[in-house]
Parts: C-alpha cells; sequence; structure tokens
C-alpha cells in the first residue's frame, strides 16, 4: 500500500509570486484534505477535495486555491505570496464513503517567502 | 485553536516512566484523532476515536475518549527516547471527515 506523497520537500519563493504544491493520496483514497502548519502551531484546515471538487474549506483567503484529479491526486496553488504564507504544508488521504474516518497525512512541504 | 486545548505544553520525563497528555474541547466531538509529529515532518497517525468511553491501544500508548465525548487522553506506558516527539490532537467537530481542528501539540522529551 502507497503511503501519501507530497513534492517538492522544500520551496523557497518570493513575496508575490505564485507556488503549486502537489500531493498524491495513499492508494484507495479519494479524499484530500490540506492543511498549513506554522511553526510550533497545530495544523489548520485549508480546504478538502472529493470528487475532484472542493467539499468544504477552512479560513483560507481565495488566493489559496486547489484542483483534485481523477486519480485523487490533488494540487494546492498559492498565489501572491505573503512572508505570512511560510509554513509547512501538509496534505491528508481518506476514505469517503466507507464508514472509515481515518486521515493520513503526508511528509509535508516546507515553503519559505522572502 | 480556542476550541481545542492540549495540556502540557511539553513535557521532559526519565525513560522508562510514565506519562498523560491530554486534549480538552468545548464542542462535542465526532472524532478525535492523535498523531505524532517529528519536528518539520508529517505527522504520523495513532489512534482515532469515536464513541464516548472508547479506549483504544497500540504497543505502549493508550488513548481514551471520556462518555461526553470532550476530552480525551494518551498516556505512555514505561516511555523510550523514541516516544519523544510532538503529540498533536485533531478534532472531528462536524462529522466531516476532513475538518480537524488541531490542537498546538505536547512537546515530549525522553531522557536516556
Amino acid at each position: 500500500e502507497t503511503g501519501v506523497t507530497q513534492s517538492p520537500t522544500h520551496l523557497i519563493k518570493t513575496r508575490g509570486q505564485q507556488v503549486t504544491l502537489r500531493c498524491s493520496s495513499q492508494s484507495g483514497h479519494n479524499t484530500v484534505s490540506w492543511y498549513q502548519q506554522a511553526l510550533g502551531q497545530g495544523p489548520q484546515f485549508i480546504f478538502q477535495y472529493y470528487r475532484e471538487e472542493e467539499n468544504g474549506r477552512g479560513n483560507f483567503p481565495p488566493r489559496f486555491s486547489g484542483l483534485q484529479f481523477p486519480n485523487y491526486s490533488s494540487e494546492l496553488n498559492v498565489n501572491a505570496l505573503e512572508l505570512d504564507d511560510s509554513a509547512l504544508y501538509l496534505c491528508a488521504s481518506s476514505r469517503t464513503g466507507t464508514g472509515t474516518y481515518e486521515q493520513y497525512f503526508g511528509p509535508g512541504t516546507r515553503l519559505t517567502v522572502t | 485553536s480556542q476550541e481545542l486545548e492540549q495540556s502540557p505544553q511539553s513535557l521532559i520525563v526519565q525513560e522508562g516512566k510514565n506519562l498523560t497528555i491530554n486534549c480538552t474541547s468545548s464542542k462535542t466531538l465526532y472524532g478525535l484523532y492523535w498523531y505524532k509529529q517529528k519536528y518539520g515532518e508529517g505527522l504520523i497517525f495513532l489512534m482515532m476515536l469515536q464513541k464516548g468511553g472508547e479506549e483504544k491501544s497500540h504497543e505502549k500508548i493508550t488513548a481514551k475518549l471520556d462518555e461526553k465525548k470532550q476530552q480525551s487522553s494518551l498516556h505512555i506506558t514505561a516511555s523510550q527516547p523514541s516516544h519523544a516527539g510532538i503529540y498533536l490532537c485533531g478534532a472531528d467537530l462536524w462529522g466531516s471527515q476532513g475538518n480537524l481542528i488541531f490542537g498546538k501539540g505536547t512537546k515530549l522529551s525522553v531522557k536516556p
């Protein structure tokens, strides 16, 4: 069984730029959730994708957007990067519709905005 | 998040000692998740609790959810250096299976 993978591992961007982060869900999982984790804090929910549609969103502005593909992998896009966007971005996959609720996280992408 | 409080913030224990980490919600939980995180890395799933009074164990780690489904505890028996890390509790407050609210974490250090 393949676990959740994320790419890239690390990324450095300049304020105002755009970034795309990628996530491959665990095999058999159809739902992907994205979280932002600032240093010393717990992860904060950004949004969730199920059946290629956004299925819930946290308190993040529209410049945070996402996609889910037919193979259940997902992208997180952030436009007009700000210094406060520097964080560890985590994706988690789960299986909706089967009664199991366990979410499994990837290793994360460390984004630094300068 | 103020909706989920975790305590203590940090913990230093001698190898072999037992310890408990607590997680308290201001709302009734649909589910409570425990994760372990090494610094700057992804979260490792430990256990998920859904029913009031439920208790689960894995190796030397036991997690319980109280009857009211607002408080959970994680207990480690005979701690080892491999238990060191940050323990996070995550709460499903809406039955959404995805939108988890996390505590700020408990940093555990185990002295050999």
